[in-house]
């Protein structure tokens, strides 16, 4: 199976400023056929369940304010959210959906400073 | 309006039984794969099973290989997951879970509210 590991376990930072998240995977989830990583990234509020906020590493699922985006290639990955906003406290995982099982990281608690 | 209603979630014993339900409406049920997830109180998201839209296709995690069975009925638009040989590490919320039709058959794109599971003598 597999791993994914996400960098930090929590993070606190104040409103307005930028957030930054990582997920690494412990082998490439990039298709060489058509290019594509098989890579997403779910925000859960308390209490609620997880939302898809983003697809294909980088692609915004329809509604996602265009302050989250995601990056990297193969192993390495990143959500960032641009400016922090008050309703963006939540805890989010990555997951890979390469293979099955497909298969999520520990999660990142993000909490405002 | 896309809606997962879970059910079945309750205390039981370890070794015992249990069937939850998830309704689903607002979309075609019968062409999309479906998949469960479970989450250990105060734990993060950990994948279960999933099935393909007329039911040929199940897979299971590791943990649950044997003691769990995933099924449909694209009549009732209700998806199902028996679960039998119950264990403590079984506790959690239990998500049903829609994946896309646009991505992949992984790539879940909705997801119930859960119903809670706890498996205690």
């Amino acid at each position: 199976d597999i791993v994914m590991t996400q960098s930090p376990d929590s993070l606190a930072v104040s409103l307005g400023e930028r957030a930054t998240i990582n997920c690494k995977s412990s082998q490439s989830v990039l298709t060489s056929s058509d290019n594509k990583n098989f890579l997403a990234w779910y925000q859960q509020k308390p209490g609620q369940p997880p939302k898809l906020l983003i697809y294909w590493a980088s692609t915004r699922e329809s509604g996602v304010p265009d302050r989250f985006s995601g990056s990297g290639s193969g192993t390495d990955f990143t959500l960032t959210i641009s400016s922090l906003q008050a309703e963006d406290v939540a805890v989010y995982y990555c997951q890979h959906y390469y293979t099955t099982p497909p298969t999520f990281g520990q999660g990142t608690k993000l909490e405002i400073k | 309006e896309v809606q997962l209603v879970e059910s079945g979630g309750t205390l039981v014993q370890p070794g015992g039984s249990l069937r939850l339900s998830c309704v689903a409406s607002g979309f075609t049920f019968r062409s999309y794969w479906m998949h469960w997830v479970r989450q250990a109180p105060g734990k993060g998201l950990v994948w279960v099973s999933r099935i393909n839209s007329d039911g040929s296709i199940t897979n299971y995690a590791d943990s649950v290989k044997g003691r769990f069975t995933i099924s449909r009925d694209n009549a009732e638009n209700t998806l199902y997951l028996q679960m039998n040989s119950l264990r403590a590490e079984d506790t959690a919320v239990y998500y049903c879970a829609r994946a896309t039709t646009t991505v992949t058959s992984n790539t879940i794109d909705f997801w119930g509210q859960g119903t809670l599971v706890t498996v205690s003598s």
